[in-house]
């Protein structure tokens, strides 16, 4: 299927663990970004990419970590969830030289006991 | 002072209302702004598209640009139940560096009832 893909839908982990949430997209596009979403705060910017192997930090990166080995997935690991952790997670893809428009994945909802 | 402010609402409203939200923003520099719809348990999906100051229209929907004011809104007309989502607006600037770099409203709860 086309479009931007997330997995898992839906986590649920304990302290201390380590979750990785998947993101892949068929479109070839350069961006690709992860946010967090949490009442109150809205959408934050994790962490972004430019392109493969080429990532840059966004606004709360701590306790995150991204790889972007293929320009399709771009995966987000969380080496040691703690529950200020739980949020909905989406991913988003942009292409090169088009300002601004973001495409998003459905999101994970992702819960740290 | 956050550089956009969105008032979270939420905004219950009737079928065939019109409805008008905003945003305020205190950086100049912005270039573009954008609106976004997010149903329940989805992800955002761009609804508006602007530049520039004025209005733009698509269909029922009107997106404003004020940057002497640092204001810009978007208007539903004749609102439908299928448009009941919330709606965040974003704004970036389209310099080196930056044009990646969106900065987002917390998004408005709209509810319209049949």
């Amino acid at each position: 299927d086309a479009g931007i893909t997330q997995s898992p839908r839906y986590k649920i982990t304990e302290t201390g663990r380590q979750v990785t949430l998947m993101c892949h997209q068929t479109w070839s596009h350069s961006y690709m970004f992860w946010y967090r979403q949490d009442l109150g705060h809205g959408l934050r910017l994790i962490y972004y990419s430019a392109a493969a192997d080429i990532t840059d930090k966004g606004e709360v990166p701590d306790g995150y970590v991204v790889s972007r080995s293929k320009t399709e997935n771009f995966p987000l690991t969380l080496e040691s969830a703690t529950r200020s952790q739980t949020s909905v997670y989406f991913c988003a893809s942009k292409a090169s030289g088009v300002t601004g428009e973001l495409f998003f994945g459905e999101g994970s909802r992702l819960t740290v006991l | 002072q956050k550089e956009v402010e969105q008032d979270p609402g939420p905004l219950s409203v009737p079928e065939g209302a019109i409805v008008s939200l905003n945003c305020t923003y205190s950086n100049s520099a912005f270039q573009y702004f954008m609106w976004y719809r997010q149903y329940s348990r989805k992800g955002p999906e761009l609804l508006m598209y602007t530049y520039s100051s004025g209005n733009k229209e698509d269909g029922r929907f009107t997106a404003q640009v004020d940057k002497s004011s640092k204001y810009i809104s978007l208007f539903i007309r004749d609102s439908q139940p299928s448009d009941s989502a919330t709606y965040l607006c974003a704004m970036g600037r389209n310099d080196a560096g930056n044009n990646r770099k969106l900065i987002w409203g917390l998004g408005t709860s709209l509810a319209v009832n049949p």
